[in-house]
């Protein structure tokens, strides 16, 4: 099946600094979302973005699928980004297959 | 739209007991994922429905899982007799066939 790589597996910042998350998929993909676990478990849509790129107040994400990667950005950080960021792909080879393959997410620690 | 709506959200059950996990999609939607997230092994697809038929249960573990979807508003994930390893958090998470997937809130299931 399709394989989803998150770099890094984790990051530390320090409250208002910006950051940058990567994940590389080994596959063409019809859909491609990111998620924020955050501490209480709940998941939560942050992007819709099998290509182009998209921003919603402090987070931003480009997907380019011709190179089949996409990036989270997180500028201007908060304590309440923490949590684990997923990035999860649908492959677009497989007709018919409308399941999500996630990588293994990139924990993210904002300290005060 | 009240989301994808899950119960319960907690639940301890003895081992040999039988466990009945719910969830209702949001309207509209015709696609219904049952997800399983452990430290262990992340989180993992067990099947998925599309207008209601089972796609691809190729993840539910064993015989004793067992999901059903009598309509398009409803749910079951059931396991009988439940182990201890079963111990995780279930999550519902429902689409538009190939658009954006959005999770429930989990039930965090406890088999002593």
């Amino acid at each position: 099946g399709i394989q989803v790589e998150q770099s890094p597996p984790d990051l530390i910042l320090q409250e208002g600094a910006n950051s940058t998350l990567r994940c590389n998929f080994s596959d063409s993909v019809n859909n491609l979302q990111w998620f924020h676990q955050n501490p209480w478990g709940q998941l939560i849509n942050l992007f819709y973005i099998p290509s182009g790129t998209k921003q919603n107040g402090r987070l931003s994400a480009t997907t380019v699928a011709t190179e089949r990667y996409s990036l989270l950005y997180i500028s201007s950080s908060q304590t309440t980004d923490s949590g684990v960021y997923f990035c999860a792909v649908e492959p677009s080879f497989i007709s018919n297959d409308y399941k999500l393959s996630f990588g293994a997410g990139t924990t993210v620690t904002v300290r005060a | 739209d009240a989301g994808v709506i899950q119960s319960p959200r907690h639940e301890v059950t003895e081992m040999g007991q039988e466990v009945t996990l719910r969830c209702k999609p949001i309207s509209g939607h015709n696609s219904l994922f049952w997800y399983r997230q452990t430290m262990m092994r992340g989180l993992e697809l067990l099947i998925y429905f599309n207008n209601n038929v089972p796609i691809d249960d190729s993840g539910m573990p064993e015989d004793r899982f067992s999901a059903k979807m009598p309509n398009a508003s409803f749910s079951t994930l059931k396991i009988q007799p439940s182990e201890p390893r079963d111990s995780a958090v279930y999550f519902c998470a429902s689409s538009l066939t190939s658009y954006e997937q959005y999770f429930g809130p989990g039930t965090r299931l406890t088999v002593t």
